[in-house]
């Protein structure tokens, strides 16, 4: 059964940083992605980067570029979201979620989401 | 970006009603459009890929259809367990999108 375990809520000071973890299923690291998606109160959702376990390496959207390190240790199967310079913005429900690859490269589609972990900054 | 437009941004429906919602990208996107149904309180479930493959385990009454700009996912007889948001995302070009989202509810 696949599984993403999320670590729990975090209350930050603006100015912080947060880091989120994500523990897959064994196995997930070979043929998956971990990406990142994350959702502000009543607003929609909003891709963050993504974590190729396989090769170690992420891709980030231009939005988040030099704020945000995503990270994975294939021993334990968990990944990790870095968020610095945190801002009132950046309180949100944030989310990991599994892309597979597929034989012409990444799919770009989630197939398997973890619980969502609420981080609040506030001072 | 690619901007994704979600419509309506909320609907309210009868039990057994076919509801419709549109996607529109603000360029072609071919195929490469997901759908999502995210219940109250979890997290976003993957409903239909490349705009109307079902995802495995998925109901028959959900449906996509559509390519280039516009896509709609359909619901063809609403159930009191559709109760929800749905999120359309494209696949197409990162950063990947997604619409606002629209709030399925039972009349």
């Amino acid at each position: 059964q696949v599984q993403l375990m999320q670590s729990g809520a975090e209350v930050k000071k603006p100015g912080s940083s947060v880091r989120v973890s994500c523990q897959a299923s064994a196995g997930t690291f070979n043929s998956y992605t971990i990406s990142w998606v994350r959702q502000a109160p009543g607003q929609g959702l909003e891709w963050m980067g993504r974590i190729i376990p396989v090769i170690d390496v992420a891709n980030y959207p231009q939005k988040f570029q030099g704020r945000i390190t995503i990270t994975a240790d294939k021993s334990t199967t968990t990944a990790y979201m870095d968020l610095s310079g945190l801002r009132s913005d950046d309180t949100a429900i944030y989310y990991c979620a599994r892309e597979p690859i597929g034989p012409y490269g990444v799919t770009a589609l989630f197939d398997y989401w973890g619980q969502g972990t609420l981080v609040t900054v506030s001072s | 970006d690619i901007q994704m437009t979600q419509s309506p941004p909320s609907l309210s429906a009868s039990v057994g009603d076919r509801v419709t919602i549109t996607c529109q990208a603000s360029q072609d996107i071919n195929k490469n459009l997901n759908w999502y149904q995210q219940k109250p309180g979890k997290a976003p479930e993957l409903l239909i890929y490349d705009a109307s493959n079902l995802e495995k385990g998925v109901p028959s009454r959900f449906s996509g259809s559509g390519s280039g700009t516009d896509f709609t996912l359909t619901i063809s007889s609403l159930q009191p367990e559709d109760v929800g948001t749905y999120h359309c995302q494209q696949s197409d070009k990162s950063p990947y999108t997604f619409g606002q989202g629209t709030k399925v509810e039972i009349k």
